[in-house]
């Protein structure tokens, strides 16, 4: 169990180019969740997947994002013509659920820094 | 959006002092947790307490949940300079798709002075 991983750790990207982040979470972990964080402020919630079906897109997640976990494991996400208000911190989080209750800890990677010029 | 509010915003101690983090918040909840993040780093998690419980302990840390009032407090004794970091509240809502989902305070910055 090496934690959840994301890649790159730090971006920086021109207004208008896309890009695409890579999150693999713990192994055995179903749950997979993407967040963005702002400098001072609390991570915001994005999405979320359960095994490959994407559950719940925030209202924060426009157009020009998508999120994929095709296999039920890794995931990435893709911000196409990106704007300077994107910069942020894009963390992800994995957890497992067991029977019909999902354990709620949600285990956090070392995050990307996106850096929109 | 934000889910709830924490106070203080910083928090200034000397080494060996008890730190006080307060966090509230609006819509039922099923569970709340306390995260730590260091300085641009992803967060770690330090503590899961129950809609129904009251109160949690864990290591020096210690938990408590006041579901009427909508507030939780977070109470780190014999804070080390290690300790230092930014602390989270994060609420998790129960019910339908939403289950798992957290919605995060915008933090407390402890700082710890040796």
């Amino acid at each position: 169990d090496t934690g959840v991983s994301q890649n790159p750790r730090h971006k920086i990207t021109k207004r208008g180019q896309n890009v695409t982040f890579r999150c693999d979470p713990i192994s055995e972990h179903n749950r997979l969740y993407w967040y963005r964080q702002t400098l001072g402020q609390g991570p915001e919630f994005l999405t979320y997947f359960q095994n490959e079906a994407q559950l719940e897109k925030s209202r924060l997640l426009s157009d020009r994002f998508s999120a994929e976990r095709p296999k039920g494991s890794f995931s990435t996400l893709e911000i196409q013509r990106t704007e300077q208000g994107d910069s942020a911190m894009y963390l992800c989080a994995s957890s497992t659920s067991s029977g019909s209750i999902p354990l709620d800890t949600q285990y956090f990677g070392p995050g990307t820094r996106l850096t929109v010029l | 959006s934000q889910q709830g509010e924490e106070d203080p915003q910083a928090l200034s101690i000397q080494e060996g002092e008890n730190a006080t983090m307060n966090c509230s918040y609006k819509t039922s909840i099923n569970n709340l947790q306390w995260y730590r993040q260091n300085s641009g780093r992803g967060l770690v998690h330090l503590i899961l307490i129950r809609s129904n419980e009251r109160e949690k302990h864990s290591g020096r840390l210690r938990v408590t949940l006041d579901t009427s009032k909508k507030s939780s407090s977070l109470l780190i004794t014999a804070s080390r300079a290690a300790d230092t970091a930014s602390y989270f509240c994060a609420t998790g809502v129960g019910g339908g798709t939403s289950y798992g989902k957290l919605t995060f305070g915008q933090g407390t910055i402890l700082t710890v002075h040796p």
